[in-house]
């Protein structure tokens, strides 16, 4: 298996555009986390899915963002309109009940 | 809601010298992973301890998970350049599925 597939790596918009990151889980995996990392507040948990359906999303910043599930391959987080303190890491990770698999990660810059 | 809080922050070390990163729960946990990220890249699991007082070794590391479930710990012995990165622990509530809860992480540089 390739492991978790993120796309883009790296992404660069300007204030008040949208932004959708992609990811693509390990197959046979029931959970997707979504992931933000900064400096300043390390790794946070956004949203996390079992089974395509979203379970806790708590951790979206605010109505912004939002992600979906649409199958157990695919997930999209969307920030409309981006801002820049959205400049960030974000991961894409899936489970099955033990370890997380990270992605790669797509790299956010906002400008 | 759970915290799990993570020490030191940043350690730099030489090569050859000891290291050891500590993490403490608010809430007793059911398990706890550890995880190591290098520069630049993604986390990656490393181990995952269940048990009461449990000690696990992976070579150089070794890793303890606290008599009461709240704290555990990750030392590694001589260290190397390879194990620059930085280490998180990630902590999960004992009641029913529980996500990850992952501390800030301690950022380990070693000077040759």
């Amino acid at each position: 298996d390739a492991g978790v597939i993120q796309s883009p790596r790296h992404e660069v918009t300007e204030m008040g555009q949208e932004v959708t990151l992609r990811c693509k889980p390990i197959s046979g995996h029931d959970y997707l986390f979504w992931y933000r990392q900064t400096m300043m507040r390390g790794l946070e948990l956004l949203i996390y899915f079992n089974n395509n359906v979203p379970i806790d999303d708590s951790g979206m910043p605010e109505d912004r963002f939002s992600a979906k599930m649409p199958n157990a391959s695919f997930s999209t987080l969307k920030i409309q309109p981006s801002e820049p303190r959205d400049s960030a890491v974000y991961f894409c990770a899936s489970s099955l009940l033990r370890e997380a698999f990270f992605g790669q990660g797509t790299r956010l810059t906002v400008v | 809601g759970q915290q799990v809080m993570q020490i030191p922050q940043y350690q730099h070390v030489q090569e050859g010298e000891d290291f050891t990163t500590y993490c403490n729960s608010s809430t007793t946990l059911s398990n706890i992973q550890w995880y190591k990220q290098r520069p630049g890249g993604h986390p990656v699991f490393l181990i995952q301890l269940v048990k009461s007082g449990e000690v696990k070794k992976q070579k150089r590391l070794t890793f303890q998970f606290g008599e009461a479930k709240k704290n555990s710990s990750l030392h590694i012995t001589a260290t190397q350049t390879t194990d620059v990165g930085t280490y998180f622990c990630a902590g999960r509530r004992v009641s029913g599925y529980s996500t990850l809860t992952f501390g800030k992480g301690t950022m380990l540089l070693v000077s040759p």
